[in-house]
């Protein structure tokens, strides 16, 4: 399975910029990386993915490094809206029976 | 909302009773993932199909677990003799797959099982 190590948990404050980083050392060739995030009694929404170095969207940033063994995601400037539990996924194209969520890492937000 | 419901959103049931749980993706989404998630946890990947063929199973937690999508379309997951170790949040999912690309995927809002 693809396995990925993320921490367990990080505090920050409002308007900081939030970093987590994922480890994957097991990922294959095919494989790409994606970020998920998750509110209580909901789903898990979709916040942004990639192969390698860095994609940017209006939400998020993710830095990928060469050897594609780890990620980070960030959040600028977060809000109390941004508390929640982020998931670092690695997506293996050609074998959907690796797919493995971690335990996710939660994000808490404070005034 | 995603644009992908389940129904219920919420089940109890007594042990040894078999349930059915609905999913209907994103209508123009060629893909659709089944997953369960216990508190705490991450979501579990159980199944998924591409149209209406199941292209991974191997991961469905035992035989009392099976899992349709007879037209392509709408799915569902069916647990037989549920057991109180069946109680969790059922995640279904849905992308879209277009050549080599595999796109996001649109969780739905989960059905709660909970076995007495």
């Amino acid at each position: 399975l693809a396995k990925t190590t993320q921490p367990i948990s990080m505090d920050s404050y409002e308007g900081q910029e939030v970093n987590i980083t994922c480890s994957h050392n097991n990922i294959a060739t095919n494989d790409y990386i994606t970020w998920y995030q998750q509110f209580p009694s909901q789903g898990p929404r979709f916040i942004i993915q990639g192969y390698k170095t860095k994609v940017t969207n209006e939400v998020a940033s993710l830095f990928i490094p060469a050897d594609r063994k780890s990620s980070t995601l960030s959040l600028p400037r977060v809000s109390l809206s941004d508390t929640a539990v982020y998931y670092c996924l690695v997506v293996p194209t050609d074998s959907w029976g690796k797919l493995q969520f971690g335990a996710g890492t939660q994000v808490v937000v404070t005034p | 909302d995603t644009g992908v419901s389940q129904d219920p959103r919420h089940k109890i049931t007594k042990r040894g009773q078999n349930v059915t749980f609905r999913c209907d993706p994103i209508s123009e989404h060629n893909r659709l993932y089944w997953y369960r998630q216990t508190l705490g946890q991450g979501p579990e990947f159980l199944t998924y199909f591409q149209n209406e063929a199941q292209l991974e199973k191997s991961r469905l937690l035992s035989d009392r677990f099976s899992a349709e999508r007879p037209k392509g379309s709408f799915s569902t997951l069916e647990i037989q003799r549920t057991e109180q170790g069946d109680s969790a949040m059922y995640l279904c999912a849905s992308s879209l797959k277009q050549g080599a690309n595999v796109y996001e995927q649109y969780f739905g809002p989960g059905t709660r099982l909970t076995v007495t």
